[in-house]
């Protein structure tokens, strides 16, 4: 089945870790995104890639980094430079162009204790 | 800067009421305006608008669009408890990118 899927659903890390949360599309999208989302409130965009080795920050770049090597893939990681990383990450996809939905993975919880 | 607000950020009705959730927005480059219902994980996409005026519908919810005031509604009539989840509003503006408002948490008690 085409979709989108993220891995670990749940991660634990300590302070002072870098943790890297893959995100892997095979619905052929040229488009696809990074959201976090914090209790209780909307998602704000990390990272977005629109074509492969290219990609922009969104409104809450710092402390994060992403690649884009291949089409179907879009790893993110949280460095140790985000000061607040517990959070709810969510991962999309869209074909380029076309205005229309996202489509989501299942999210992945960190947790950092 | 742009951005989008929903309004309000929660509410709680009981089972059977009719409820309205607001979006407005400032973006520049408008293309469209998305709603998503968000149960426990990814968000499920309810409805598109793009033009002014024109409702969408789907069952018990509809929503619809006003470009010129910056602003959209999603209202769900005769509520159930499955209906109750963050209800997103997001704008897709210029180059595809969307713009979330803050959600609104909608409890539905029997």
């Amino acid at each position: 089945d085409g979709g989108i899927t993220q891995s670990p659903k749940y991660l634990f890390r300590k302070e002072g870790q870098n943790v890297t949360l893959s995100c892997e599309q095979n619905l052929n999208h040229d488009a696809m995104y990074w959201y976090r989302q914090d209790p209780g409130q909307g998602l704000r965009l990390i990272y977005y890639s629109q074509i492969v080795n290219d990609f922009q920050k969104g409104d809450i770049a710092e402390g994060y980094s992403v690649s884009r090597e291949k089409k179907e893939s879009f790893p993110l990681t949280v460095t140790s430079a985000q000061k607040n990383p517990t959070a709810f990450y969510l991962c999309a996809s869209s074909p380029t162009g076309y205005t229309g939905e996202l489509f989501f993975g299942e999210g992945s919880r960190l947790t950092v204790l | 800067e742009d951005k989008v607000v929903q309004s309000p950020l929660s509410l709680v009705v009981h089972e059977g009421d009719t409820v309205t959730l607001n979006c407005s927005y400032e973006v520049t480059n408008f293309r469209s305006l998305l709603w998503y219902k968000q149960e426990k994980k990814a968000p499920t996409f309810l409805f598109m608008l793009t033009s002014s005026g024109i409702e969408k519908k789907s069952g018990r919810l509809s929503s619809i669009l006003d470009k010129k005031e910056l602003f959209s509604i999603l209202n769900i009539t005769a509520t159930q408890t499955g209906d109750s989840a963050i209800y997103l509003c997001a704008v897709i503006q210029g180059a595809q990118k969307l713009v979330f408002g803050q959600g609104t948490r909608l409890t539905i008690n029997p």
